[in-house]
């Protein structure tokens, strides 16, 4: 069974400041795709981010970029210039690629606090 | 439109309370999600419906029934719940199940209180 695991529980960033959360994932897969969520108090559940385990660029998306360490089976999000906004609780997930393959299995979090 | 709405947002009910949960999405999207989250936790997948029918139970009590009407409709129905059912309960949809074009979609949650 896959399992994502984010060793970080919380973390903080000053204002502006860059910050940098990590994740590791376990598979047997070649095929697959990695997501960060973010989840601020207001609940909703954002995707900041999208990766393909077939591409070999990380992807990046304004201020928020990926490490991406296929080998290494390691996913982390770089958040640059950070924002208030920034502040909440993000969520590594994979899902299987392929039919069938609806399923994501999320790490347990990390809180983020923006300082300001 | 690009949303998944929710209502209600809250809902307080009793252990004999029947009650329901609505989810609308109005991205053509055909598959469609229901999670719980409890406090500080990631969410946990409850059910799956892809084309309208019913692909995946988590095994899931049957005091939570899921309906899907239409392909924008997914309803939770609650009858006979317990107090640690109380969570937050997502909806997502995704364009479909599997493929490529599998990135969910949340809506806002309902926080569900049971006494």
């Amino acid at each position: 069974a896959q399992t994502v695991t984010q060793s970080q529980p919380e973390m903080s960033v000053q204002e502006a400041e860059t910050v940098t959360l990590s994740c590791t994932y376990d598979t047997s897969e070649s095929d697959y795709y990695l997501f960060w969520y973010k989840q601020p108090p207001s609940r909703q559940m954002i995707l900041v981010i999208r990766q393909e385990a077939y591409k070999q660029q990380n992807a990046t998306e304004n201020r928020f970029s990926v490490n991406f360490q296929k080998a290494a089976k390691s996913f982390s999000l770089k958040i640059s210039d950070s924002q208030l906004g920034d502040a909440a609780m993000y969520f590594c997930a994979y899902r299987e690629f392929g039919a069938g393959s609806y399923q994501l299995t999320f790490g347990k979090g990390t809180k983020l606090s923006v300082i300001p | 439109d690009t949303e998944v709405t929710q209502t209600p947002k809250h809902l307080v009910m009793g252990m004999t309370n029947k009650k329901s949960l609505k989810c609308e999405q109005h991205m053509g999207h055909r598959a469609m999600y229901w999670y719980k989250q409890k406090a500080k936790k990631p969410p946990e997948l409850m059910f799956v419906y892809s084309y309208e029918k019913l692909s995946i139970n988590e095994s899931v009590p049957s005091r939570f029934s899921p309906e899907c009407p239409n392909s924008s409709l997914l309803n939770l129905h609650l009858h006979a719940l317990q107090p640690e059912d109380s969570a937050l309960y997502l909806c997502a949809s995704s364009q479909d199940a599997s493929g490529t074009n599998n990135e969910q979609f949340f809506g806002p949650g309902t926080r569900l209180t049971v006494l």
